[in-house]
């Protein structure tokens, strides 16, 4: 069955640093990339999506995330966080041949930025 | 953005009773629906989809007959916990795509489910 790894369960930071969350998955076929945000007590919000074309996607909040075929990743970064990036982070995936919006996700990394 | 409601946020029931929880898309029509499953730190697991005007599509080893599923309208899809056990205790979550915009889905603020 098609998977999503992401690497990290928890993630700390202080205030400026920069941040790089991995994410990877099994399938081999076409698919379309996701990052989802869920700050506490909030429900998810898309940060950003890849579905073709360039590579490298910006999200919102200074988010971007590179998608590498190679290496079936499609790791989300931001070179500096804030406080207010506190959240756990999912990278889901579709792919084809499933319904196309039938959503697979990996387990979440909880990102605590210290101010 | 497109506005998906659940209700209610947290709900906690004895063991062996009913739990009816509602999601709403606010502001758009949805003719598909998706039902999460969230466990402490681990991921959203999809448990099935909801079809208006047809019967619901579930994954595999979630049990049919335990939840139930009704998409009673475009806007609202409804997941009934049945003879609930402590074991069903978790997070619910619905989303729905809007149409005409491929592959992305607005997420439910989720339900909390706590069976004693």
């Amino acid at each position: 069955a098609q998977s999503v790894s992401q690497h990290n369960h928890h993630v700390i930071l202080s205030e400026a640093a920069s941040l790089e969350l991995g994410c990877n998955y099994s399938y081999g076929g076409t698919v379309n990339l996701f990052w989802y945000v869920q700050y506490p007590g909030q429900h998810l919000q898309l940060l950003l999506k890849y579905f073709s074309g360039d590579p490298l996607v910006k999200g919102i909040k200074g988010f971007e995330a590179e998608f590498i075929k190679s290496k079936f990743s499609f790791n989300l970064r931001k070179p500096s966080v804030q406080w207010s990036d506190t959240a756990e982070y999912f990278c889901a995936v579709t792919y084809s041949g499933a319904g196309s919006y039938q959503l697979t996700f990996g387990k979440g990394t909880k990102l605590s930025v210290i101010p | 953005g497109a506005v998906v409601s659940q209700h209610p946020s947290r709900v906690i029931c004895k063991s062996g009773t009913s739990v009816k929880i509602e999601c709403r898309s606010l502001d758009f029509q949805a003719t598909t629906m998706f039902w999460y499953r969230q466990f402490p730190k681990k991921s959203l697991m999809l448990m099935a989809t909801s079809n208006e005007g047809s019967k619901a599509t579930y994954e595999q080893g979630v049990e049919k007959d335990k939840f139930l599923i009704n998409h009673a309208s475009l806007t609202l899809s409804t997941l009934t916990v049945t003879s609930a056990h402590p074991e069903d205790s978790s997070f619910y979550i619905c989303s729905a795509p809007v149409a005409g915009v491929a592959d992305t889905q607005y997420f439910g603020p989720g339900t909390r489910l706590t069976v004693l």
